[in-house]
């Protein structure tokens, strides 16, 4: 069975403190893999698409990367502004619909 | 920038009331979605469109149907709203390209359900 999982379910950092966020993937085929974060009662917010093995993407502090069976998300020198909840998704072919997401990181950082 | 808006940010309705919400993007994409997303079960898709008039069931399409006459405006329709229909409505969009597709998620619309 196809399934995302997200690790650790909740992070709480001290600010400047960096960490990691992992996806794992079990899929059969990947399309593609996106990291979102998702503010409270917001709607997910797009960050990164990556596509094959060896791929990074780097957005302010937020650094991306894929493996064959998983993700990271490096946060380096957090702040405050950064506590969200981070989603990663997989999409899976056949069809633009197949997309599994995970259940999500919530991070806090602390001033 | 991709823009994908929706009617309402909070609405309140009867148990039996026929519900509708709208999203509309700009960005000319094929692929638009309908998610709910509630805590403990994640994003969990209810239906998908690919192209104008054509629309397939996502994983809980029970007491919903969707409504695509043009590309850019999708509607998500609960025929008789019930309280477990309570939740986060969320509408992405993502283009067809090669089929590597980045969905793009509106504000959302919180809906309760009395």
């Amino acid at each position: 069975e196809d399934q995302v999982t997200q690790s650790p379910e909740a992070l709480r950092l001290q600010e400047g403190e960096s960490s990691s966020l992992n996806c794992s993937y079990t899929v059969s085929g990947l399309r593609g893999l996106f990291w979102y974060r998702q503010d409270p009662g917001k709607g997910p917010e797009f960050l990164f698409t990556l596509y094959s093995a060896g791929e990074e993407k780097e957005k302010e502090r937020l650094k991306a990367t894929l493996t064959k069976k998983e993700s990271f998300l490096h946060i380096t020198a957090p702040k405050p502004e950064d506590s969200a909840t981070y989603l990663c998704a997989v999409h899976l072919p056949p069809s633009a619909s197949k997309i599994i997401f995970g259940s999500g990181t919530r991070l806090s950082i602390r001033p | 920038d991709v823009k994908v808006t929706q009617s309402s940010r909070y609405l309140v309705k009867r148990t039996g009331e026929k519900v509708f919400l709208e999203c509309v993007q700009d960005m000319d994409h094929e692929n638009m979605f309908w998610y709910r997303q509630d805590p403990g079960l994640g994003l969990r898709l209810i239906y998908f469109s690919y192209d104008v008039k054509m629309k397939e069931k996502g994983d809980i399409p029970e007491g919903y149907s969707v409504s695509r006459e043009k590309k850019e405006r999708f509607s998500l329709i609960l025929e008789s709203a019930s309280t477990n229909q309570t939740s986060m409505y969320l509408c992405a969009s993502s283009p067809s390209v090669g089929g590597r597709g980045t969905q793009y998620f509106g504000p959302g619309t919180r809906l309760l359900v009395l």
